[in-house]
């Protein structure tokens, strides 16, 4: 039950767009549209910005969007802000009834 | 409002043994899967284990099975996790986390720190 896998880091300038990959395999990500995606800041829980691939929770921004292809999800962040300077782990439903996390990117606003 | 507390970390030696508690408060627990992640320090998050809402099933990670039995007490609202064995690489922030959907964590503790350690 290796992790998904995400890019270590990414960095954007405020305002600027960025996308986070999250690859896996038909087991998983390419088998359901139960993808998820974290946002956790240092020292806090988790909190949901994306469920079931591209829905957005309520009170999370439109600023917030995701995909799929196959079997690898995107989380894409447009008009960066400093506050989305943070962790952020994809999740997946497996075959197997068990569910994967990504390894995590860390985002910097530069 | 709705809220998942964490409870019963602590220091453990190798071998030894620790049981977590999750109380659900603000909405009906029943009603939903709950899950237990962990976050070693440092590190990402890894998926532990989860319970459906009438127990009927439950599953786990890997590095887990055989070690680790969820059970939740819906009439009191809580969620466990009985750790057996424990490992050093088993210390870590437990999180419980509650499924609206699949895989659709929309609610989390702050987490309870296990130290496997002697």
């Amino acid at each position: 039950q290796s992790a998904l896998t995400q890019p270590a880091s990414v960095s954007g300038s405020p305002g600027q767009s960025i996308t986070i990959s999250c690859t896996g395999t038909s087991s998983d990500v390419g088998g359901y549209n139960y993808v998820s995606w974290y946002q956790q800041h240092p020292g806090k829980a988790p909190k949901l910005v994306i469920y079931n691939v591209s829905n957005r929770p309520s009170g999370i921004s439109n600023r917030f969007s995701g995909s799929k292809s196959g079997n690898t999800a995107s989380l894409t962040i447009s008009g960066l802000q400093a506050e989305d300077e943070a962790h952020y782990y994809c999740c997946s439903y497996t075959s197997s009834r068990t569910v994967r996390f990504g390894g995590g990117t860390k985002l910097t606003v530069i | 409002e709705v809220q998942l507390v964490e409870s019963g970390g602590g220091l453990v030696q190798p071998g030894g043994s620790l049981r977590l508690s999750c109380t659900a408060s603000g909405f009906t627990s029943s009603t939903y899967s709950l899950h237990w992640v962990r976050q070693a320090p440092g590190k990402g998050l890894e998926w532990v284990s989860y319970i459906t809402g009438s127990s009927s099933a439950e599953y786990y990670a890997d590095s887990v099975k055989g070690r680790f039995t969820i059970s939740r007490d819906n009439a009191k609202n809580s969620l466990y996790l009985q750790m057996n064995s424990l490992r050093d690489e088993d210390t870590a922030v437990y999180y419980c986390a509650r499924d609206a959907g699949m895989v659709m964590f929309d609610q989390w503790g702050r987490g309870t720190l296990v130290t496997v350690s002697s």
